[in-house]
């Protein structure tokens, strides 16, 4: 059964950093990429960027450029997100999910088909 | 960035009606198109990918339609269950999703 379980709940000063990380079960972490997609209170879902842990790449959202990075650890089948220079507006619950993908009608789809549970990060002075 | 637009923003439904959720993309997305459920309190869930292909476990009173710019997400006989809030998001550029459809009892 697939997996994926979150680190806890945490609260960050303003200009802090905050880790988050991703332990994925029933299969191999290296096989897909992981997403992440936060949530403000009350409010939609964004993405905030991707890895291949099987290679490393990444891809960022522009808005989040140079404050995430996602990072992997194979050997306990993890992913990690953190992000710096935090602001209250960063305050949200952040989901790592996991992508798949197959080619349909010739087109190579992909969707999120496994979701962590989320982890709340508050962000107040 | 490729902007997604949900409509209704929200609506009230019984059980048993019959409720479709429509998306529109701001450009051409073929079917680079998935449906999500979200229930207060959790993650969201899959429903269905590539804009009709109903994923593994999803009943099957839930149904996705479209390609171009206009989809839409159709339930058949409204579940207790099935109050939550309703997303659509494209994969054809950088991911986005639209802003959510929360269908509630009426």
């Amino acid at each position: 059964q697939v997996q994926l379980v979150q680190s806890g709940a945490e609260m960050k000063k303003p200009g802090a950093s905050v880790k988050v990380s991703c332990k994925a079960s029933g299969y191999n972490v290296t096989i897909y990429s992981i997403h992440w997609v936060r949530q403000a209170p009350g409010q939609g879902l964004h993405w905030v960027g991707s890895l291949y842990p099987n290679d490393d790449t990444t891809d960022y959202a522009r808005g989040f450029q140079g404050r995430v990075t996602l990072t992997s650890d194979t050997s306990v089948n993890s992913v990690f997100m953190e992000l710096s220079s935090l602001r209250s507006d960063d305050t949200a619950i952040y989901y790592c999910a996991r992508r798949r993908s197959g080619v349909i009608a010739g087109q190579h789809i992909t969707w999120l088909d496994a979701w962590g549970q989320g982890t709340l990060v508050t962000v107040s002075s | 960035d490729i902007q997604m637009t949900q409509s209704p923003s929200s609506l009230s439904a019984s059980v048993g009606d019959r409720v479709t959720v429509t998306c529109r993309a701001s450009q051409m997305i073929s079917t680079y198109l998935n449906w999500y459920q979200q229930r207060p309190g959790k993650a969201p869930k899959l429903l269905v990918y590539a804009a009709s292909k109903l994923q593994s476990g999803v009943p099957s009173r839930f149904s996705g339609s479209g390609s171009g710019t206009d989809f839409t997400l159709t339930i058949n006989s409204l579940q207790a269950e099935d109050f939550a809030t309703y997303y659509c998001q494209q994969t054809y550029r950088t991911p986005t999703f639209g802003q959510g459809t929360k269908v509630e009892i009426k």
